[in-house]
């Protein structure tokens, strides 16, 4: 089974803060995803990559970056986090090289609920 | 551009009712469709697919077909349990792009 690892579960951190949020894959998936998911609006896609040191803004990037330098982990970053950046943050990969295989699903990890105060 | 609308929740069953969870899409040629379940402090797992017009996925008593002609692609499931309480998430996948598209998600709460 594919398992995707995110680094915490819960986190919580200050205004202002650089915040580093972590994933990981173990089954060699050339893409990688981040989302936020905030209760009526679903999932809303922030950055994706689609090979190691590649990266692309989704829907909703301001705020945050991303880092890809080996190919089972993926890193969100918000760089100087605010409190609209509260929300749970949904780290997936696929098996794709790609764009025109879309029958792959992607696989999710457990997700890391941040607070920012 | 590509969406995916589906019901709005929640939705309330008792067990071992018929569950029916409505997803339309919009795309341009043919998408692959998903269902994904989030189960309370997880994240979400592929509960079902179909690549092309007619496919039916299946798994664990859900089925959804793909009708390219209504657009459709809603979520069945003909004895519903406790344990199915969930928020279920219709997805696409289209030719030519990396990203999802994703519904707003429809939860579901199931009565003993």
């Amino acid at each position: 089974d594919v398992k995707v690892t995110q680094s915490s579960r819960y986190l919580v951190k200050r205004t202002g803060e650089k915040v580093f949020l972590e994933c990981v894959q173990d089954m060699d998936h050339e893409n990688m995803f981040w989302y936020r998911q905030d209760p009526g609006l679903g999932l809303r896609l922030i950055y994706f990559s689609y090979d190691v040191k590649m990266k692309e803004k989704g829907d909703i990037p301001e705020g945050y970056s991303v880092s890809r330098e080996k190919k089972e982990r993926f890193s969100l970053i918000l760089e100087s986090a605010s409190t609209n950046q509260t929300s749970m943050y949904l780290c997936a990969s696929r098996d794709s090289g790609t764009a025109y295989d879309s029958n792959q699903p992607q696989h999710f990890g457990d997700g890391t609920r941040l607070s920012i105060l | 551009g590509n969406s995916v609308t589906q019901m709005e929740g929640p939705v309330t069953l008792s067990e071992e009712a018929f569950l029916t969870i409505n997803c339309t899409y919009t795309a341009t040629g043919y998408p692959s469709l998903f269902w994904y379940v989030q189960y309370p402090g997880e994240g979400l797992q592929l509960l079902l697919k179909a690549t092309k017009a007619d496919d039916k996925g299946s798994n664990k008593g859900f089925e959804a077909t793909y009708r390219k002609e209504t657009t459709s692609f809603h979520l069945e499931k003909g004895s519903v349990q406790v344990s199915d309480s969930a928020v279920y998430f219709c997805a696409l996948s289209a030719l030519g792009t990396y990203k999802y598209i994703f519904g707003t998600g429809t939860r579901l709460k199931v009565l003993a």
